[in-house]
């Protein structure tokens, strides 16, 4: 079945540590997005990715990294300079961002720091 | 500033009690207008997409329906799996979208 993989479920951030949270879709899709959701606030986007090698800050970007080197598979590192990474995380992908396609969405990944 | 505000925050409903889900929103330039389902721990599922005044579409016990300020998202005779968060999302021009912060629905047995 086509889809959107995010893994891992659940991860854990030590202080000072980087993490990395994975996002692979086989739905051959141009674009990709990494979304924020904190509890009483909307999806906030952090990157997002038209083709491969390409990337785009959203609107947090700051303490998070990507990269885009394969179609398939847009992971994000969430860097020690984010002072509050606990939120729950979300992947999606779309046909194109230029056109007003729908949004598919991952399950999600709840990062926590210990 | 484009803005997307879903009323209300939560509704609690018994089973066969029909209301409406509220998404206004002024962003200048509609693209489309997205309504997702999202369970707890999950991510959203899409449900519609609406163009343009006017319009309305139909999935199961939900109707979505546009105007040029504001889109319902209407339940009809809700069961309990109706249980979730619904988002509402806008696009404005070739722009990303723009998020509400959702309506939690509770439907009771």
């Amino acid at each position: 079945d086509g889809g959107i993989t995010q893994s891992p479920k659940y991860l854990f951030r030590k202080e000072g540590q980087n993490v990395t949270l994975s996002c692979e879709q086989n739905l051959n899709h141009d674009a990709m997005y990494w979304y924020r959701q904190d509890p009483g606030q909307g999806l906030r986007l952090i990157y997002y990715s038209q083709i491969v090698n390409d990337f785009q800050k959203g609107d947090i970007a700051e303490g998070y990294s990507v990269s885009r080197e394969k179609k398939e598979s847009f992971p994000l590192t969430v860097t020690s300079a984010q002072k509050n990474p606990t939120a729950f995380y979300l992947c999606a992908s779309s046909i194109s961002i230029a056109t007003n396609e729908k949004l598919f969405f991952g399950s999600g990944t709840q990062l926590s720091v210990l | 500033e484009d803005q997307v505000t879903q009323s209300p925050e939560a509704l609690r409903l018994q089973e066969g009690e029909s209301s409406s889900l509220n998404c206004s929103y002024t962003v200048s330039g509609l693209r489309g207008l997205f309504w997702y389902r999202q369970d707890p721990g999950k991510g959203p599922e899409f449900l519609f997409t609406l163009y343009s005044a006017g319009e309305e579409k139909e999935k199961e016990r939900l109707k979505a329906t546009l105007t040029k300020k504001e889109s319902f998202l209407h339940i009809t005779a809700p069961k309990p799996e109706d249980s979730a968060t619904y988002l509402c999302a806008v696009q404005e021009g070739t722009d990303k979208l723009i998020f509400g912060t959702g309506t939690r629905l509770q439907v009771f047995p």
